[in-house]
């Protein structure tokens, strides 16, 4: 049990573009969700906790303009990354966290995203 | 907000040895401390967590001890194999965020 997804794994784009990150829990339903961001070689740094049916709530230094971020559902979050840029460019990871288990979070896959 | 400092970057040790990473934190108001392995290019998994009411926790070759005094937690692998290889994290959670420290990437020479 406790299954996070993310789609997509990788994506590539255009200097400009937005791009849309799915975060679900296949088997659990998660009240709260995180979006973090990792860097090569770098460790998790939060970007923002996401509530189902609230705003989210940013880190310090995390645009929420540009990191749109929508919990509609107790099992999908989605992370818009808005006029990416090659800075950008990192691996997305999200996690769950189950209203059973409030300390346990349960990590996706990742999405790795290049822009060019 | 919530500090964590992770000790060492890196880590070699011999197949068979011990393995020991160290943490500190900075908020006494921490209260559930996790560990996480993450293979290259993979998600970080949950591979043992302690709570602020506890000082040690083991689960077969791995273990955790936290002192709240002094705000230290640490990992032992005891025994450890090429299967260990990766990079581990040390987190603090607080007010249900979880901050995670930079990382130790562990070698297990053969």
């Amino acid at each position: 049990g406790a299954v996070v997804s993310q789609h997509p794994s990788r994506v590539i784009c255009k200097s400009g573009t937005s791009v849309k990150i799915e975060c679900r829990s296949l088997d659990f339903q998660a009240t709260t969700m995180f979006w973090y961001r990792q860097f090569p070689k770098q460790s998790l740094m939060l970007m923002a906790t996401s509530n189902e049916g609230s705003k989210a709530t940013y880190e310090q230094g995390v645009e929420k303009d540009k990191f749109l971020i929508n919990h509609a559902s107790l099992t999908l979050s989605t992370l818009t990354v808005t006029s990416a840029h090659p800075e950008d460019s990192s691996f997305y990871i999200c996690s769950a966290r189950a209203g059973s288990t409030p300390d346990t979070q349960y990590f996706g896959p990742g999405t790795r995203l290049t822009v060019l | 907000g919530e500090n964590v400092e992770q000790h060492p970057s890196t880590l070699s040790v011999q197949e068979g040895d011990s393995a020991v990473i160290k943490c500190t934190y900075s908020d006494s108001a921490s209260n559930y401390f996790p560990w996480y392995k993450q293979e290259l290019g993979k998600r970080p998994q949950l591979i043992i967590d302690i709570r602020s009411n506890v000082g040690e926790k083991k689960d077969q070759r791995i273990a955790v001890t936290l002192n709240k005094t002094a705000k230290h937690f640490s990992l032992h692998i005891t025994e450890t194999q090429p299967e260990d290889s990766a990079v581990y994290f040390c987190a603090a959670s607080i007010n249900d965020k979880i901050i995670f420290g930079k990382g130790t990437r562990l070698h297990i020479l053969p």
